[in-house]
């Protein structure tokens, strides 16, 4: 069975600019979680969808946004990007939400800000 | 909020030589436990988890041991291999949501 998928594997902006970011789940996860790896750090929590709806949300301003599609695919979409959002952006999922649920995680996209 | 203290890198081992990573945690409630791995320029991987205290994880020749009482959740390995080597972060999870929260990585670093 594939794994979860990412898209694109890295990607280059400049600041002010709008960046679109893909996950496919495992098939039969409905959870999708989104993290933001800064270099040397470990990943911190963005959002959480499950079953379409917000689940949960980490300390982000408001130009983090996120969605969850009808096929549990989901898009992270950052506005008016600044240097400090230059990082690897995860994204896992998981069968249910919460509980001991394991969360499997996909490769990444390395965003550069310049 | 939730916290996890990790011991810092990196760390050099010798092949062969036993590893321990220690990591502590601050959770309310009663958290899951993970331990996940990523190699150079890869995503995180799990390598192991523990639900209830007292657990014990396993993979790879890697194990954990849930401790409430110490409210850690050290990782241990008897003989470190080359292919080891990579950043370890521990992570836990409290609560119905799917947030994890990672400490900030270990790299272990395996010579021959």
């Amino acid at each position: 069975d594939a794994g979860v998928t990412q898209s694109p594997t890295h990607l280059i902006k400049t600041r002010g600019q709008h960046v679109t970011l893909r996950c496919s789940p495992i098939s039969g996860h409905k959870s999708v979680s989104w993290y933001q790896q800064v270099l040397g750090q470990g990943p911190q929590f963005i959002f959480q969808y499950y079953e379409k709806e917000e689940r949960g949300r980490g300390n982000f301003p408001d130009r983090f946004s996120a969605r969850q599609f009808p096929n549990y695919s989901s898009e992270l979409n950052v506005n008016a990007l600044l240097l400090g959002d230059s990082a690897l952006y995860l994204c896992a999922s998981s069968q249910t939400s919460g509980g001991t649920d394991t969360q499997y995680f996909g490769p990444g996209t390395r965003l550069t800000v310049l | 909020g939730d916290s996890v203290t990790q011991m810092e890198g990196p760390v050099t081992l010798s092949e062969e030589a036993f590893l321990t990573i220690n990591c502590t945690y601050t959770a309310t409630g009663y958290p899951s436990l993970f331990w996940y791995v990523q190699y150079p320029g890869e995503g995180l991987q799990l390598l192991l988890k523990a639900t209830k205290a007292d657990d014990k994880g396993s993979n790879k020749g890697f194990e954990a041991t849930y401790r409430k009482e110490t409210t850690s959740f050290h990782l241990e390995k008897g003989s470190v291999q080359v292919s080891d080597s990579a950043v370890y972060f521990c992570a836990v999870k409290t609560g119905t949501a799917s947030k994890l929260t990672f400490g900030t990585g270990t790299r272990l670093q395996v010579t021959l």
